[in-house]
């Protein structure tokens, strides 16, 4: 039980490529999201999911593209990379409170560098 | 639109000692984490409350849930070195989508 693979851990882009954070669940969760830690912020949702072929946006989505096209995968991408996308970013996965298990898992977290 | 106050935001303090961190949001919820981050890692789950009164110890560290006054808290007893990390809570959003919104966090610092 690997709990959330999130890959890759490092990515420096150059301003304007595009590129996928991949997210991968082995909990069979419903409810995925993502989310960036920027300093004195806390974590920020930019996009959530309710189950497969199920996103919304979060607080803070502009520039991110999300798709679930599987219960165990929720990608994110970013469309034309900008300095202002420098984060950290966390992809989680909890069950739901009418399942067993309440807990929120995290991934590893991806440190993202725009330059 | 749910808000989570956590203060403080800095906290540096001396081992054997007390300390609470505080987690104030601003509507009605049914659950509220409690993780650890060390620096350059993930969130670390400490503590799950679920329900009104509901109080978890683990170590020297306790949370506590008081849904009515919509406030958390995490007391750190005799505290030591290696609690030195950022604290946050999150508190779910109704409506069952799950999502998670954050405190800014606490940064302890716990000096020999």
């Amino acid at each position: 039980n690997a709990g959330v693979t999130q890959t890759p851990k490092f990515q420096v882009l150059k301003t304007g490529q595009s590129m996928t954070l991949q997210c991968a669940q082995d909990m069979n969760h419903e409810y995925m999201s993502w989310y960036r830690q920027d300093p004195g912020m806390g974590l920020r949702l930019i996009h959530y999911s309710v189950g497969a072929g199920i996103t919304d946006q979060g607080e803070v989505p502009n520039g991110y593209n999300v798709s679930r096209s599987t219960t165990e995968d929720f990608p994110l991408r970013l469309l034309s990379a900008a300095p202002s996308q420098t984060s950290v970013y966390f992809c989680a996965s909890i069950g739901g409170r009418i399942r067993s298990g309440t807990e929120a898992f995290f991934g590893q977290g991806t440190r993202l560098t725009v330059v | 639109e749910l808000k989570v106050e956590q203060n403080p935001l800095f906290l540096s303090m001396q081992e054997g000692k007390n300390y609470t961190i505080y987690c104030n949001y601003s509507t009605t919820s049914d659950r509220l984490y409690w993780y650890r981050q060390d620096p350059g890692k993930s969130l670390e789950s400490l503590f799950v409350l679920l329900s009104n009164g509901a109080v978890k110890q683990e170590g020297r560290l306790m949370a506590s849930l008081d849904t009515k006054a919509r406030l958390s808290t995490l007391h750190i007893t005799a505290a030591v070195h290696d609690l030195s990390a950022t604290y946050f809570c999150a508190v779910v959003t109704q409506g069952g989508s799950e999502k998670l919104v954050f405190g800014k966090g606490t940064k302890l610092t716990v000096n020999p």
